[in-house]
């Protein structure tokens, strides 16, 4: 019940294409719903996140789509670039709490 | 702003020795999680710290201790190391506990 699925585990996508990864957890208590990018050699960075009172969040090229009822979110990159390949990873915790269970991870390429 | 630093970058240990890694939060920061990412597990949670207190664990054997300062440093010790503890091992920071948490680039720790 812990676990939060991600998919794909690889994606290609050419420049200016959009980039949707997809994420699902079945842990009702999980309140808090981050993206975390990593790139080779790097921490993770958070890119964006969202609470289930909302159904989307914008930021730049970035978007959380949210659906409390399918326990599902998903990560839209638009007009993607080069720069934006790397290893993006959802995750999510409970209500004020600090741990993070994170999906198992998606190798975006974006080529030029 | 300094990020979350941690040392060392890489360490090299051999099976039954012990290893102490170091983490500084963000300034300000009082809540640290650690995590280890390899992989054939991803990024799995060890233990939250807060107060110098450890406020929640991950399910990792005792092998996997820390301790937090009162300049909210922490450290993150593995005794009697094994072969499948090499991975890269994270330490997050956020203000209070719970999100967001901001991660440092990590310990690579490679056991021979």
């Amino acid at each position: 019940q812990q676990q939060v699925k991600q998919s794909p585990q690889s994606l290609i996508v050419q420049k200016g294409g959009i980039s949707i990864i997809n994420c699902a957890y079945e842990n009702t208590a999980f309140d808090y719903f981050p993206w975390y990018q990593q790139f080779p050699g790097k921490g993770p960075a958070l890119l964006i996140a969202i609470r289930p009172d909302v159904s989307e969040k914008k930021e730049g090229r970035f978007t959380i789509s949210f659906n409390k009822s399918a326990k599902q979110f998903s990560l839209h990159i638009m007009d993607s670039q080069p720069g934006d390949s790397a290893t993006y990873f959802c995750a999510a915790s409970p209500e004020g709490g600090s741990r993070l269970t994170f999906g198992e991870g998606t190798q975006l390429t974006v080529n030029p | 702003k300094a990020g979350v630093t941690q040392t060392p970058r890489y360490l090299i240990k051999t099976r039954g020795q012990q290893v102490t890694l170091s983490c500084s939060p963000i300034s300000g920061h009082r809540s640290v999680s650690w995590y280890q990412q390899t992989p054939g597990q991803g990024l799995q949670f060890l233990f939250e710290y807060f107060s110098e207190t450890q406020r929640n664990k991950g399910n990792f054997p005792g092998r996997f201790s820390g301790r937090q300062f009162s300049n909210s440093r922490s450290e993150m010790n593995v005794s009697t190391l094994e072969l499948g503890d090499s991975a890269l091992y994270l330490c997050a920071s956020s203000w209070v506990g719970g999100q967001p948490q901001h991660f440092g680039d990590g310990t690579r720790l490679s056991i021979l």
